[in-house]
């Protein structure tokens, strides 16, 4: 079964404290991988795609990494405005009937103090 | 060029009751995903239309159906309601159907079924 976990589920940082974020996943053919930001009340909002394994992103004071079996997401000396959920998405090569659909996890909820 | 919109912006129902949540996508986009989010979860593909046709499901039941009209606005209706479909419900359009990273969510309706 196509699965995505995250961990750890909330993380509390200082600002400043850099950190990574883990997105595991077992899914039949993997098309991408995806992070997205969700603030409170809000859709998600595109971060990144992971194609495939080595690959890397880098966005201001995150950056995303890609193995065969897992990814994380690298913050940076974070700022309290980093602060909002952290859902990791993929996309299998046939879920639903149709290549365009991902399976979610559940999300890690960053706080950042200052 | 405007963003994806949603609403009603919140709705209460009670079980047993249908409710029609409506979807305007982005200019230009000719695909409209629709997800549920369970508070503390990530969201769940429910499925997607491409050009007026469903295109793709995930693992929900009967009772939730849908409609893309000729502009590429979207609804999604839900029978029989069940306490279980209070949630989130996000849609997200796009102008690629195979390319969740081209998709835009809109902020979605919060359903609240008592």
């Amino acid at each position: 079964e196509d699965q995505v976990t995250q961990s750890p589920e909330a993380l509390r940082l200082q600002e400043g404290e850099s950190s990574s974020l883990n997105c595991s996943y077992t899914v039949s053919g993997l098309r991408g991988l995806f992070w997205y930001r969700q603030d409170p009340g809000k859709g998600p909002e595109f971060l990144f795609t992971l194609y495939s394994a080595g690959e890397e992103k880098e966005k201001e004071r995150l950056k995303a990494t890609l193995t065969k079996k897992e990814s994380f997401l690298h913050i940076t000396a974070p700022k309290p405005e980093d602060s909002a959920t952290y859902l990791c998405a993929v996309q299998a090569g046939n879920y639903g009937g149709s290549q365009g659909n991902l399976i979610f996890g559940k999300g890690t909820k960053l706080s950042v103090k200052p | 060029e405007t963003g994806v919109t949603q609403s009603p912006t919140h709705l209460i129902k009670t079980r047993g009751q249908q409710v029609t949540l409506r979807c305007s996508s982005q200019s230009g986009h000719n695909t409209v995903s629709w997800y549920q989010q369970a508070l503390g979860q990530g969201p769940q593909f429910i499925f997607q239309y491409y050009r007026e046709e469903e295109n793709g499901r995930g693992n929900f039941p009967p009772r939730f159906s849908g409609l893309q009209f000729p502009n590429y606005s979207s609804e999604l209706n839900v029978n029989a309601l069940e306490l279980d479909d209070s949630a989130l419900y996000l849609c997200a359009s796009s102008p690629d159907r195979g390319r969740p990273d081209t998709q835009y969510f809109g902020p979605g309706t919060r359903l609240t079924v008592l």
